[in-house]
């Protein structure tokens, strides 16, 4: 079974362009949920989406927003780049929102902004 | 909001011995809690849960223990071995929803 894939895996963009990041879940999962990780601030929940609709959305600004598929796939989009959006951009998956709800991350988009 | 705080940035401890990372969460609606580990390079992969009736799960080398009342849990890591050197993060999740803490780096030395 294939896992979560992500692409690109690495990006340079410069402050005020925009840049889209793309996730493949596992096969069968539903579920798509985007987290931010910096030195020092962990995973930061940006939203998560089930079934094309978002379902939760964390403290970001809308520059940050997302979509998912109808083949579950998901992409994110952040527009008007800053500095402070360098980042890896972690994707994971998961069959349910029940139970323990084990995510299936991805292996990241690490954006670099200049 | 940080609902999930691991105030612990990094540990180092000897091969062999036990390694205890902590974390401390404000919502008390959590129903599971979550350890994942990850290497540089790599996306965080799951290690452990305890759902939130329980106060104790054991996997092996790797055991969690929660408790409700002080709102903290912790991983115990025993032996510790060198390949367990990488980031562990604590996540806690309420339905659909998991939030995580900022992790901590665990280093074993031989």
């Amino acid at each position: 079974k294939a896992g979560v894939t992500q692409t690109p895996r690495y990006l340079i963009k410069t402050r005020g362009q925009q840049v889209t990041l793309s996730c493949s879940p596992i096969s069968g999962h539903r579920s798509v949920s985007w987290y931010q990780q910096t030195p020092g601030q962990g995973l930061q929940f940006l939203f998560e989406y089930f079934s094309e609709t978002q379902r939760n959305k964390g403290n970001f600004p809308g520059r940050f927003s997302g979509r998912q598929f109808s083949n579950s796939r998901s992409e994110m989009n952040v527009s008007t780049l800053e500095l402070g959006d360098s980042a890896l951009y972690l994707c994971a998956s998961s069959s349910a929102g029940g139970g323990t709800g084990e995510l299936f991350f991805g292996e990241g988009s690490r954006l670099t902004v200049l | 909001d940080q609902q999930v705080k691991q105030n612990s940035p990094s540990l180092s401890v000897q091969e062999g011995r036990i390694s205890i990372l902590n974390c401390d969460y404000t919502n008390s609606m959590f129903d599971y809690f979550l350890w994942y580990k990850k290497y540089p390079a790599e996306g965080p992969t799951f290690l452990i849960s305890i759902s939130s009736i329980k106060d104790k799960n054991e996997d092996g080398r790797f055991t969690v223990f929660l408790n409700k009342s002080a709102k903290h849990l912790s991983l115990h890591i025993v032996p510790s071995q060198p390949g367990d050197s990488a980031v562990y993060f604590c996540a806690a999740k309420r339905y659909n929803d998991m939030r995580f803490g900022a992790g901590t780096r665990l280093t074993v030395k031989p």
